[in-house]
């Protein structure tokens, strides 16, 4: 069963305009991290920001903010003021802490591009 | 954050040699360092985890003796393809965990072409 979906393989937004990337998953685990990490056409990969299952709040960090819900298992990343540097492509990507080795489970992957 | 360097970055070799890229955390002990490997327009495949000083574990499906990893100390993981065919041309990068961390940090990648 496919832990983390990201249902949109290509995304577009207009420069200065806020975008929604959706990423849903699926654990039986209470205790879990979601990931969200950037990866341009380098290839490197640029962690963004992490939501803890236990966390009350909504992460943010900076232009980035993660809508978590948990009730419906989703972990949407949410990007204000859109810049041409966010082109790229996004991933989303949870940790179960429970299978004592941390390794994280990626999504597909979003393609972000963002147009002036 | 934390800093992981790998390299090379990029490595072309001929079929039936072997290929060592190294992947180092260079301001943190990495306690658990994972290898992943990601073909064009795809996401990253976790290929196996290896722990400081003790065997790699490998996903289902990864073959153990053609992707040799080494993990000697708490900075320095290495992953070595053997016998290197066409189809394991891929990117393969690297990420590292170390206890005071909550995220894993990756390092740039290794675009490896066998030819």
């Amino acid at each position: 069963a496919q832990k983390i979906t990201q249902t949109q393989p290509g995304m577009f937004v207009q420069e200065k305009e806020a975008v929604t990337l959706d990423c849903t998953y699926d654990t039986s685990d209470p205790s879990y991290g979601l990931f969200w990490y950037k990866q341009p056409s380098s290839g490197e990969m640029i962690f963004l920001i992490y939501q803890g299952s236990y966390d009350q709040q909504n992460a943010t960090e900076g232009r980035y903010s993660l809508n978590f819900q948990k009730a419906r298992k989703s972990a949407n990343l949410v990007i204000s003021a859109s810049q041409l540097g966010d082109s790229a492509m996004y991933f989303c990507a949870m940790r179960e802490v429970n299978t004592g080795f941390q390794k994280l489970v990626f999504g597909t992957g979003t393609r972000l591009l963002v147009s002036p | 954050g934390a800093v992981v360097s790998q390299h090379p970055s990029r490595v072309i070799c001929k079929s039936g040699t072997s290929v060592k890229i190294e992947c180092r955390s260079l301001d943190f002990q990495a306690t658990t360092m994972f290898w992943y490997r990601q073909f064009p327009k795809q996401s990253l495949m976790l290929m196996a985890t290896s722990n400081e000083g003790s065997k790699a574990t490998y996903e289902q499906g990864v073959e153990k003796d053609k992707f040799l990893i080494n993990h000697a100390s708490l900075t320095l993981s290495t992953l070595t393809v053997t016998s290197a065919h066409p189809e394991d041309s891929s990117f393969y990068i690297c990420s590292a965990i170390g206890t005071a961390n909550t995220e894993a940090f990756f390092g740039q990648g290794t675009r490896l072409t066998v030819v």
